[in-house]
Protein backbone atom coordinates (compact mmCIF):
# COMPACT_ATOMS: atom_id res chain seq x y z
CA UNK A 1 0.00 0.00 0.00
CA UNK A 2 0.95 3.48 -0.63
CA UNK A 3 1.33 5.63 2.59
CA UNK A 4 0.93 9.21 2.21
CA UNK A 5 1.90 11.57 4.87
CA UNK A 6 1.32 15.01 5.63
CA UNK A 7 3.07 17.96 7.75
CA UNK A 8 2.20 19.74 9.81
CA UNK A 9 -0.59 17.66 11.33
CA UNK A 10 -1.35 21.36 12.38
CA UNK A 11 -0.70 24.50 12.08
CA UNK A 12 -1.69 28.01 13.90
CA UNK A 13 -2.00 30.83 11.24
CA UNK A 14 -3.63 34.76 11.01
CA UNK A 15 -6.14 35.61 8.02
CA UNK A 16 -4.05 36.69 5.08
CA UNK A 17 -1.22 34.52 5.82
CA UNK A 18 0.43 32.21 3.44
CA UNK A 19 0.12 28.48 4.45
CA UNK A 20 1.86 25.62 2.91
CA UNK A 21 0.84 22.21 3.30
CA UNK A 22 3.03 19.16 2.66
CA UNK A 23 2.19 15.53 1.20
CA UNK A 24 4.46 12.55 1.04
CA UNK A 25 4.03 9.40 -0.98
CA UNK A 26 5.70 6.25 0.04
CA UNK A 27 6.27 5.77 -3.59
CA UNK A 28 5.63 7.62 -6.99
CA UNK A 29 2.42 8.60 -7.78
CA UNK A 30 3.08 10.35 -10.70
CA UNK A 31 0.75 13.40 -10.65
CA UNK A 32 -2.49 11.18 -9.06
CA UNK A 33 -2.92 13.26 -6.11
CA UNK A 34 -6.03 15.21 -4.60
CA UNK A 35 -6.33 17.50 -1.75
CA UNK A 36 -9.36 17.74 0.14
CA UNK A 37 -11.08 20.37 2.60
CA UNK A 38 -12.70 19.21 5.78
CA UNK A 39 -15.07 21.15 8.10
CA UNK A 40 -16.35 19.37 11.35
CA UNK A 41 -19.19 17.30 10.78
CA UNK A 42 -19.25 17.57 7.01
CA UNK A 43 -18.21 15.68 3.82
CA UNK A 44 -14.70 16.53 2.46
CA UNK A 45 -14.54 19.20 -0.51
CA UNK A 46 -12.45 18.57 -3.36
CA UNK A 47 -10.16 21.26 -4.39
CA UNK A 48 -7.37 20.52 -6.63
CA UNK A 49 -7.24 17.53 -8.60
CA UNK A 50 -4.27 15.58 -10.80
CA UNK A 51 -1.92 17.54 -8.21
CA UNK A 52 -2.19 20.93 -9.94
CA UNK A 53 -5.73 21.10 -11.15
CA UNK A 54 -7.94 23.56 -9.70
CA UNK A 55 -11.17 22.38 -8.98
CA UNK A 56 -14.43 24.64 -10.67
CA UNK A 57 -15.90 26.96 -8.28
CA UNK A 58 -12.70 26.59 -5.69
CA UNK A 59 -11.03 30.26 -5.34
CA UNK A 60 -7.78 30.78 -7.07
CA UNK A 61 -5.72 31.91 -3.86
CA UNK A 62 -5.57 27.80 -3.30
CA UNK A 63 -3.14 25.94 -5.63
CA UNK A 64 -1.28 22.73 -5.93
CA UNK A 65 2.40 21.59 -7.30
CA UNK A 66 4.43 18.20 -7.18
CA UNK A 67 4.82 15.16 -8.76
CA UNK A 68 6.19 11.52 -8.32
CA UNK A 69 6.65 11.42 -4.13
CA UNK A 70 6.36 15.13 -2.88
CA UNK A 71 3.23 17.77 -3.01
CA UNK A 72 2.53 20.68 -1.57
CA UNK A 73 -0.71 22.76 -0.85
CA UNK A 74 -0.76 26.11 -0.82
CA UNK A 75 -2.82 29.04 0.45
CA UNK A 76 -1.74 32.19 -0.82
CA UNK A 77 -3.93 34.30 1.63
CA UNK A 78 -5.79 32.60 4.59
CA UNK A 79 -9.46 33.75 4.75
CA UNK A 80 -11.90 33.55 7.83
CA UNK A 81 -13.13 30.67 5.93
CA UNK A 82 -10.21 28.35 4.96
CA UNK A 83 -10.00 26.79 8.67
CA UNK A 84 -10.42 23.61 8.37
CA UNK A 85 -8.65 20.15 7.99
CA UNK A 86 -7.17 19.41 4.93
CA UNK A 87 -6.14 15.83 3.56
CA UNK A 88 -4.09 14.61 0.15
CA UNK A 89 -5.08 11.22 -1.35
CA UNK A 90 -3.54 9.22 -4.05
CA UNK A 91 -5.11 7.63 -6.88
CA UNK A 92 -2.36 5.94 -8.53
CA UNK A 93 -3.07 2.71 -7.19
CA UNK A 94 -5.52 0.36 -5.38
CA UNK A 95 -6.04 0.87 -2.55
CA UNK A 96 -6.66 4.21 -2.27
CA UNK A 97 -4.88 6.32 0.16
CA UNK A 98 -5.44 9.30 2.22
CA UNK A 99 -2.58 11.50 4.33
CA UNK A 100 -3.33 11.84 7.88
CA UNK A 101 -4.41 15.41 7.57
CA UNK A 102 -3.22 19.06 8.81
CA UNK A 103 -5.70 21.19 10.82
CA UNK A 104 -5.44 24.93 10.08
CA UNK A 105 -6.73 26.47 12.86
CA UNK A 106 -6.76 30.62 14.25
CA UNK A 107 -3.48 31.37 15.64
CA UNK B 1 -27.01 19.67 -9.71
CA UNK B 2 -25.50 16.20 -8.64
CA UNK B 3 -26.51 14.67 -5.21
CA UNK B 4 -25.57 12.23 -3.11
CA UNK B 5 -28.53 11.77 -0.52
CA UNK B 6 -27.87 8.89 2.02
CA UNK B 7 -29.87 7.39 4.50
CA UNK B 8 -30.37 8.15 8.36
CA UNK B 9 -27.90 7.32 10.93
CA UNK B 10 -27.64 3.82 12.69
CA UNK B 11 -27.24 2.32 16.17
CA UNK B 12 -26.20 -1.45 16.00
CA UNK B 13 -24.90 -3.63 18.58
CA UNK B 14 -21.49 -5.46 18.37
CA UNK B 15 -22.21 -8.24 15.58
CA UNK B 16 -25.37 -7.14 13.80
CA UNK B 17 -24.96 -5.93 10.28
CA UNK B 18 -25.82 -2.22 8.76
CA UNK B 19 -26.80 -1.42 5.49
CA UNK B 20 -26.33 2.51 4.18
CA UNK B 21 -27.82 3.49 1.08
CA UNK B 22 -26.63 6.21 -1.05
CA UNK B 23 -29.15 7.95 -3.78
CA UNK B 24 -27.96 9.63 -7.03
CA UNK B 25 -29.74 12.31 -9.06
CA UNK B 26 -28.72 15.58 -11.21
CA UNK B 27 -26.80 13.66 -13.21
CA UNK B 28 -27.83 11.18 -16.31
CA UNK B 29 -25.81 8.49 -16.32
CA UNK B 30 -25.24 7.18 -13.37
CA UNK B 31 -24.08 4.24 -14.31
CA UNK B 32 -20.84 5.76 -16.27
CA UNK B 33 -18.86 7.04 -12.99
CA UNK B 34 -17.76 4.29 -10.19
CA UNK B 35 -18.92 5.13 -6.97
CA UNK B 36 -16.83 4.43 -3.69
CA UNK B 37 -17.30 4.10 0.02
CA UNK B 38 -14.98 6.28 2.47
CA UNK B 39 -14.74 6.18 6.50
CA UNK B 40 -14.18 8.61 9.27
CA UNK B 41 -14.01 7.47 12.72
CA UNK B 42 -14.80 10.35 14.98
CA UNK B 43 -11.90 12.46 15.68
CA UNK B 44 -9.26 10.14 12.97
CA UNK B 45 -8.71 10.63 9.45
CA UNK B 46 -10.28 9.25 6.18
CA UNK B 47 -10.17 5.98 5.43
CA UNK B 48 -11.27 4.20 2.06
CA UNK B 49 -13.29 1.24 1.82
CA UNK B 50 -13.76 -0.15 -2.03
CA UNK B 51 -16.07 0.81 -5.20
CA UNK B 52 -18.80 -0.27 -7.18
CA UNK B 53 -19.07 0.25 -10.54
CA UNK B 54 -22.64 0.81 -11.02
CA UNK B 55 -22.69 -0.39 -14.47
CA UNK B 56 -21.10 -3.85 -13.89
CA UNK B 57 -21.37 -4.24 -10.32
CA UNK B 58 -18.14 -4.95 -9.98
CA UNK B 59 -16.45 -4.65 -7.21
CA UNK B 60 -13.16 -3.82 -5.72
CA UNK B 61 -12.78 -3.57 -1.37
CA UNK B 62 -10.30 -2.56 0.62
CA UNK B 63 -8.09 -5.96 1.69
CA UNK B 64 -9.12 -5.02 5.51
CA UNK B 65 -12.39 -5.29 4.95
CA UNK B 66 -12.66 -8.32 2.89
CA UNK B 67 -15.58 -10.99 3.87
CA UNK B 68 -17.36 -8.63 5.65
CA UNK B 69 -18.60 -5.86 3.35
CA UNK B 70 -20.60 -6.24 0.23
CA UNK B 71 -21.51 -2.99 -2.35
CA UNK B 72 -24.60 -3.13 -4.28
CA UNK B 73 -26.51 -1.17 -6.65
CA UNK B 74 -29.88 -0.94 -8.02
CA UNK B 75 -29.66 0.94 -11.56
CA UNK B 76 -33.38 1.46 -11.64
CA UNK B 77 -33.42 3.75 -8.76
CA UNK B 78 -29.57 4.59 -8.94
CA UNK B 79 -28.81 4.20 -5.53
CA UNK B 80 -25.75 2.14 -4.47
CA UNK B 81 -25.63 0.45 -0.94
CA UNK B 82 -22.69 -0.93 1.54
CA UNK B 83 -23.45 -3.19 3.70
CA UNK B 84 -20.94 -4.01 6.76
CA UNK B 85 -21.29 -7.19 8.52
CA UNK B 86 -19.78 -8.55 12.12
CA UNK B 87 -19.84 -4.90 13.34
CA UNK B 88 -17.05 -4.36 16.19
CA UNK B 89 -16.81 -1.03 18.21
CA UNK B 90 -14.07 0.35 16.14
CA UNK B 91 -16.68 0.52 13.07
CA UNK B 92 -17.86 3.54 14.42
CA UNK B 93 -17.83 6.26 12.05
CA UNK B 94 -19.08 8.49 9.88
CA UNK B 95 -19.53 7.15 6.43
CA UNK B 96 -19.77 8.66 3.06
CA UNK B 97 -20.17 7.64 -0.39
CA UNK B 98 -18.23 9.88 -2.70
CA UNK B 99 -18.44 10.01 -6.83
CA UNK B 100 -15.70 9.04 -8.16
CA UNK B 101 -13.30 10.59 -11.73
CA UNK B 102 -10.05 9.74 -12.14
CA UNK B 103 -10.08 8.18 -8.61
CA UNK B 104 -10.56 11.82 -7.02
CA UNK B 105 -13.71 12.74 -6.05
CA UNK B 106 -16.14 15.72 -7.26
CA UNK B 107 -19.40 15.11 -5.04
CA UNK B 108 -19.77 13.25 -1.64
CA UNK B 109 -22.70 12.14 0.40
CA UNK B 110 -23.70 13.96 3.58
CA UNK B 111 -22.32 11.21 5.21
CA UNK B 112 -23.86 8.44 7.46
CA UNK B 113 -23.21 7.90 11.38
CA UNK B 114 -23.31 4.55 12.62
CA UNK B 115 -22.76 3.66 16.21
CA UNK B 116 -21.91 0.46 17.30
CA UNK B 117 -22.59 0.01 20.98
CA UNK B 118 -23.95 -2.36 23.59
Amino acid sequence: DIQMTQSPSTLSASVGDRVTITCRASQSISSWLAWYQQKPGKAPKILIYKASSLESGVPSRFSGSGSGTEFTLTISSLQPDDFATYYCQQYNSSPLTFGGGTKVAIK
Amino acid sequence: QVQLVQSGAEVKRPGASVKVSCKASGYTFFTGQYMHWVRQAPGQGLEWMGWINPNSGGTNYAEKFQGRVTMTRDTTISTVYMELRRLRSDDTALYFCARARAGDYDYWGQGTLVTVSS
